[in-house]
């Protein structure tokens, strides 16, 4: 039982565009939700987060949306650069973190 | 200012041996999470301890795995007896209080061969 999804398992953006990650999820209880970059070899590195009282919040390039009656969150990345090539996780919780299976960003130059 | 650190980074048992996983977490930081990533899933938390406690082991398989985190030194994640449906990437996260924001040290890949 997936309760955080990420559909994509890969995205390909060109350099300098908009890089629009997405997950959904099914447990109404989760309250608090972020994003984790990770590279190859190493640990997952958080990015962003977002409380469920908001529907936005914005760090530099980086900007997560919530839609709770949608149950659905994104992040944005603009503009994306190749250093963003990576895997970047969602993550839910009111209490521990549930997190998606992922998804590979390639930016291209 | 060292990050999490873990050890060994690479591990390669046989089925029947035990695998023992150690954590540093970072300087300052008494609260420890130990997550699980099988190949193609997301990472699966496991356990949460704070020194000499553990708080919610909700995550953990019932048998074989157990995890403790001592007043001094590092915290470690024990597996008895291991079978092949335990390798995986296993990650230890670090925070100074309970966060939702934890560093995450490069993880340990366990192989059983």
């Amino acid at each position: 039982d997936q309760q955080v999804k990420q559909n994509s398992p890969s995205l390909s953006v060109q350099e300098g565009r908009i890089s629009i990650l997405n997950c959904d999820y099914t447990n109404s209880m989760f309250d608090y939700f972020l994003w984790y970059k990770k590279y190859p070899a190493e640990g997952p590195t958080f990015l962003i987060s977002i409380s469920s009282i908001k529907d936005k919040n914005e760090d530099g390039r980086f900007t997560v949306f919530l839609n709770k009656s949608a149950k659905h969150l994104s992040l944005h990345i603009v503009p994306s650069q190749p250093g963003d090539s990576a895997v970047y996780f969602c993550a839910a919780t009111p209490d521990q973190l549930t997190f998606g299976k992922g998804t590979k960003l390639s930016v291209i130059p | 200012n060292a990050g999490v650190m873990q050890n060994p980074r690479h591990l390669v048992r046989r089925r029947g041996q035990e695998a023992r996983l150690r954590c540093s977490p970072m300087k300052g930081h008494s609260h420890v999470y130990w997550y699980r990533q099988l190949p193609e899933e997301g990472l699966k938390f496991m356990v949460y301890l704070q020194k000499e406690n553990i708080i919610d082991e909700s995550g953990m398989p019932k048998e074989r795995f157990s995890a403790e985190f001592p007043k001094e030194g590092p915290s470690i994640l024990r597996i008895q007896q291991v079978v092949r449906g335990d390798s995986a990437a296993y990650f230890c996260a670090s925070s100074p209080v309970r966060l939702y924001e934890q560093y995450f040290g490069p993880g340990t890949r366990l192989t059983v061969t």
